[in-house]
């Protein structure tokens, strides 16, 4: 059975940085595209980043260019998500996503870790 | 900036059929845009449902259908049952920008 399990978030002040993980099991994580997506209190989903099976390749929005990188560790089945310079506005639920096999999107998702940057 | 648009909110009686839909800024949505669509109920992680703009997956109720429509990718729903009351993501894929695009979300009242 897939899971996916995140740990990493707490609460920080502006301009600090965190490193959330997703831990991944039940398939073989190094086949697979993985996401970061995330929720803001009340407000709708935001894609942040993915990269690649063999973590050759990442991809961010336009918004986290720069302050978040997105890297895994295939022999260890784990993703992370490094985070800097923190935020207000990066207040929100942080869900890590595996990709569709075969094509673009995701199928398991984990439930999720909270971030809540605030002085 | 590109932008996902979503109906915001829809009502649909049990039983019924009621259709969502989710449109691009940059143009018509076409498969090449992989519309996928997710569900979220309140305090859960997002569910996915569909990919590839029909392609259900093991988990999802045949009842769920996709479909592009009038230049929109279009998620519908027929026989809609109580525990379909949710919010709906739509996720367009922008494959020159690599980018990934959610929707505002639908939040879908059964009554």
């Amino acid at each position: 059975e897939v899971h996916l399990v995140e740990s990493g978030g707490g609460l920080v002040q502006p301009g600090e940085s965190l490193r959330l993980s997703c831990a991944a099991s039940g398939f073989t994580f190094s086949n697979y595209w993985m996401h970061w997506v995330r929720q803001a209190p009340g407000k709708g989903l935001e894609w942040v980043a993915n990269i690649k099976p063999d973590g050759s390749d990442e991809y961010y929005v336009d918004s986290m260019k720069g302050r978040f990188t997105i890297s895994r560790d295939n022999a260890d089945n784990s993703l992370f998500l490094q985070m800097n310079s923190l935020r207000v506005e990066d207040t929100a639920m942080y869900f890590c996503a595996r990709g569709t096999m075969g094509s673009p999107g995701s199928d398991y998702w984990g439930q999720g870790t909270l971030v809540t940057v605030s002085s | 900036q590109t932008v996902v648009t979503q109906e915001p909110s829809l009502t649909v009686s049990p039983g019924g059929t009621v259709t969502l839909t989710c449109a691009s800024s940059t143009g018509a949505v076409t498969s090449g845009y992989y519309p996928n669509w997710f569900q979220q109920k309140p305090g859960q992680a997002p569910r996915s449902l569909l990919y590839s703009t029909k392609n259900r997956h093991s988990w999802t109720p045949a009842r769920f259908s996709g479909s592009l429509l009038g230049g929109k990718a279009a998620l519908t729903l027929s026989g809609v049952q109580p525990e379909d009351e949710a919010d709906y993501y739509c996720l367009l894929y922008y494959s020159e920008a690599h980018l990934w695009v959610f929707g505002g979300g639908t939040k879908l009242t059964v009554l």
